[in-house]
Order: C-alpha cells, then structure tokens, then sequence
C-alpha cells in the first residue's frame, strides 16, 4: 500500500509569513489523486486543493498546492489568525484513500 | 442546504457491536459515492470503508476487513456502517462523506475528492 508521509508535523509561523508543507508519497501517484484538507479543532475536514494545484471554491488564493511524482506541497502564502488548523494530504484512487499523518500549524 | 449528519454512536464493550447511520439531504445520494472516515482521539484521519453508488461495490481498509460492513439505502438517503468484535482501536469520531468526481481537462482522468463531511459521531470501545 502507498503511504503518506508529512513533513514537518507541526510548524509555528507568524502572521504574514509563507508556510509550506510537504507530503511524500512511497511510490508515485497521479497528480490528479493529490489533495489537501484542513481541519479546526473539533470540526469536520473541509477541502482546500485537490488535483494537486487546483483551489475548491470558496478557498482563498492565499492557499496553493504543486508537485509531481512523489513530492507534493501545500503553501499559504500570507499566513492569517483563522488559518490555525491541522492539514493533511490525501491519495484518492477507487479502492483506498490514504491521509497524511497531519502537520499541525499555529500561530505565533 | 447540502448536509450529512451521523448517528448512533456511543460506548460499546470490546468484542460488542454498533451501527452507524449518515442520512443526507439536499443532494440526490444515489449519484454519489460515499465513504466512512474516522479520527481518534488526538489522532490524524483514517479512511475506513467506500461504497458505490448501488451499493454493489464496497472498499474498506485493512484494519477493518471482516469486522465492518458498509451499506446505503438510496431509497432513504442514508449509509450506514456496521462494526462488529470492536476493540479499544476503534475508538473514534466517525465521518461520512460524500465523494465527488470531476472530469480532469485532459478528456480521459478523473479528479476524486471528499467535498462533504457530516459532523461525525463518537465511538468508544472500553469496558
């Protein structure tokens, strides 16, 4: 089975500042079965990218995804007070859905 | 106002049973494909069980395999699991949510992804 390894697990970054997180996967993967959720304590996940790179509606452009192969990236490129959240990667594919284990991100 | 909301989850003895049901509305469930995803405590998400959109064809992970069932009734928008020789492990908040499929510009790949969640239901396996 394909894994899914985050990286870091949890950041502190200050409002304002860019943040990247990055999810490797064990073996390559398509593009388009690469997406990114972020969670808030005790609510349900709610998708910010999928397809790799492209933004669900209503998801501020602050928010970016790239990457191929094995290597995926998530961005924010002006970190704001409401994006304190957990965010994880996730492999879609029609017999298993694989998260990443989470990067924690907070705010200074 | 699309949403799903989860019931039927609670404490449970290990070894004890429990079935979990999501009802939908605002969207026509029959179209879609729907998935279980549960979080334990302090934990990150784990994908648990998919089913198709007839029902027909269902997916679940490893850790789950033999022990949990998934099933819908289009006819009454809801999905349901049931868990059956339940261990400490599974002690969880519970997820459904809803698949959605989007046609990818190069005219032959697919985009899949989670779009809909409910609020998710509590699961705890003690004695």
């Amino acid at each position: 089975d394909i894994q899914m390894t985050q990286s870091p697990s949890s950041l502190s970054a200050s409002v304002g500042d860019r943040v990247t997180i990055t999810c490797r996967a064990s073996q390559t993967i398509s593009s388009f079965h690469l997406n990114w959720y972020q969670q808030k304590p005790g609510k349900a996940p709610k998708v910010l990218i999928y397809g790799t790179s492209r933004l669900q509606t209503g998801v501020p452009s602050r928010f970016s995804g790239s990457g191929s192969g094995t290597d995926f990236t998530l961005s924010i490129s002006s970190l704001q007070p409401e994006d304190s959240a957990t965010y994880y990667c996730q492999r879609s594919y029609s017999t298993t859905w694989t998260f990443g284990q989470g990067t924690k991100v907070a705010i200074k | 106002e699309v949403e799903l909301v989860e019931s039927g989850g609670g404490l449970v003895q290990p070894g004890g049973s429990l079935r979990l049901s999501c009802v939908a509305s605002g969207f026509t469930f029959r179209s879609y494909e729907m998935h279980w995803v549960r979080q334990a405590p302090g934990k990150g998400l784990e994908w648990v069980s998919s089913i198709s959109t007839s029902g027909n064809t269902v997916y679940n992970a490893d850790s789950v395999k033999g022990r949990f069932t998934i099933s819908r009734d289009n006819g009454k928008n809801s999905l349901f699991v049931q868990m059956n020789s339940l261990r400490a492990e599974d002690t969880a908040v519970y997820y459904c949510a809803r698949r959605v499929i989007i046609a990818a510009p190069d005219g032959v790949s697919y985009f899949y992804y989670m779009d809909v969640w409910g609020k998710g239901t509590t699961v705890i396996v003690s004695s």
